[in-house]
């Protein structure tokens, strides 16, 4: 199993420019989930999505954010007309079912640097 | 919606001591507690986890504790090696639940 897979790793955008961060689920994953990690910083929250549904974005800012998971394919976080602000680290992980009933696991990251 | 607090936000022990860390919870609906270990650069990995239908689980050097009384469970590393070096965060998840909430972490160096 080759686990939950990012891409890219690393991402350099200037300001104004749209950053698309992509996740494979781990097979038999459902449940993707992406969290925010800024330097010596917890993981924040974002979205929760199941197949072609956002179950939960309370975590994920209103605008140039947005969040999909569709029937196939991986799963994209897409933020629009980045600023510095959104510099960080952004995990995506999966779980087979909901947050309360199983581990998370987590890919690699991918690290945004917006110059 | 669930909060969790951590503490301490870093600890330093000294190699072949034990380590503490504590986390308490909000909302009394979580049932699931699982912590996780980051090493710089890399991504969080589930060490150990517990239910609420039990009160203390061990795997090897590593136990976790809860009290769902008092809302708060604890991880215990005995025995602490230099690799035990690391981030740790505590989870709370409830079936159902939309997220699981992340405690801001703890900074765990094992000073050899």
């Amino acid at each position: 199993n080759a686990g939950v897979m990012q891409n890219p790793r690393h991402l350099v955008r200037r300001r104004g420019q749209e950053a698309r961060l992509r996740c494979s689920p781990m097979k038999g994953h459902s449940h993707v989930y992406w969290y925010r990690q800024l330097p010596e910083e917890g993981l924040k929250f974002m979205v929760y999505l199941q197949k072609e549904n956002i179950i939960d974005e309370s975590g994920m800012p209103k605008e140039r954010f947005s969040a999909e998971f569709p029937k196939e394919g991986p799963s994209i976080l897409r933020i629009q007309q980045v600023v510095r602000g959104d510099s960080a680290a952004y995990f995506c992980a999966s779980s087979p079912d909901g947050p309360g009933d199983s581990p998370l696991h987590f890919g690699n990251g991918t690290r945004l640097t917006v110059t | 919606g669930e909060n969790v607090e951590q503490h301490p936000s870093t600890l330093s022990v000294q190699e072949g001591d034990s380590a503490v860390i504590k986390c308490t919870y909000s909302d009394s609906a979580s049932n699931y507690f699982p912590w996780y270990k980051q090493e710089l650069g890399k991504r969080p990995q589930l060490i150990i986890d517990i239910r609420s239908n039990v009160g203390e689980k061990k795997d090897q050097r590593i136990a976790v504790t809860l009290n769902k009384t008092a809302k708060h469970f604890s991880l215990h590393i005995t025995e602490t090696q230099p690799e035990d070096s690391a981030v740790y965060f505590c989870a709370a998840g409830s079936t159902g639940a939309g997220k699981s909430t992340f405690g801001d972490g703890t900074t765990l160096t094992v000073k050899p």
